[in-house]
């Protein structure tokens, strides 16, 4: 069964530092998707990114990057130029790639990001 | 609009009472899901339906009841609840043939059992 591993329950950065959230995963499967979500106060659950395990290029959306290391099963995120809008509680997901049948995501149990004025 | 709706945001209830949550999307998605969220445990999954149909029930007490009459909306009606079953409850959906689109997500129903 794979697994989603969060080892960070909090992390604080300074606005306009840089900050890498920890994600790690066990899984047996060799094509599948990784998330990053966050959710702020207002508690809707948004995505972030998104990594698939085929592409060795790390993804990147804006601000955010990852650093996808498949040997390692690591997936962390990187935040730069972080604003006080990325106050939030962040979730790292996985998925199958299978499309056949339903897959659910598999989720880590959050680290909340404080950003500090 | 986030395009999954969840009503209502808020619920106070007491144990004797029975309820329903309601999510709605029309993102043209084929597969819905509850989750449960509490503080300091990981997403809890509750149900699963792909093309209406109930694909999965991850050991949920009965006093839970899910309900999919189309692909578009899902409900959770509750009866019967305890206190440890208070928490946040997510509705997300997805387009299921297509593996890497990730989740869509409500805002919740924060539901407090009296």
């Amino acid at each position: 069964a794979q697994t989603v591993t969060q080892s960070q329950p909090e992390m604080s950065v300074q606005e306009a530092e840089t900050v890498t959230l920890s994600c790690t995963y066990d899984t047996s499967e060799s094509d599948y998707y990784l998330f990053w979500y966050k959710q702020p106060p207002s508690r809707q659950m948004i995505l972030v990114i998104r990594q698939e395990a085929y592409k060795q290029q790390n993804a990147t959306e804006n601000r955010f990057s990852v650093n996808f290391q498949k040997a390692a099963k690591s997936f962390s995120l990187k935040i730069s130029d972080s604003q006080l809008g990325d106050a939030a509680m962040y979730f790292c997901a996985y998925r199958s790639a299978m499309t056949s049948g339903t897959y659910k995501y598999i989720f880590g149990t959050g680290t909340r990001l404080k950003v500090l004025a | 609009e986030t395009g999954v709706t969840q009503t209502p945001r808020h619920l106070v209830m007491g144990m004797t009472n029975k309820k329903s949550l309601k999510c709605e999307q029309h993102l043209g998605h084929n597969a819905m899901y509850w989750y449960k969220q509490s503080a300091k445990k990981p997403l809890e999954l509750m149900f699963v339906y792909n093309f209406k149909e109930q694909t999965e029930n991850n050991s949920v007490p009965s006093r839970f009841s899910p309900e999919c009459p189309n692909s578009s909306h899902l409900f959770l009606h509750l009866h019967t609840l305890q206190p440890e079953d208070s928490a946040l409850y997510l509705c997300a959906s997805s387009q299921e043939n297509r593996a890497g689109s990730g989740y869509t997500f409500g805002s919740g129903t924060r539901l407090t059992v009296v």
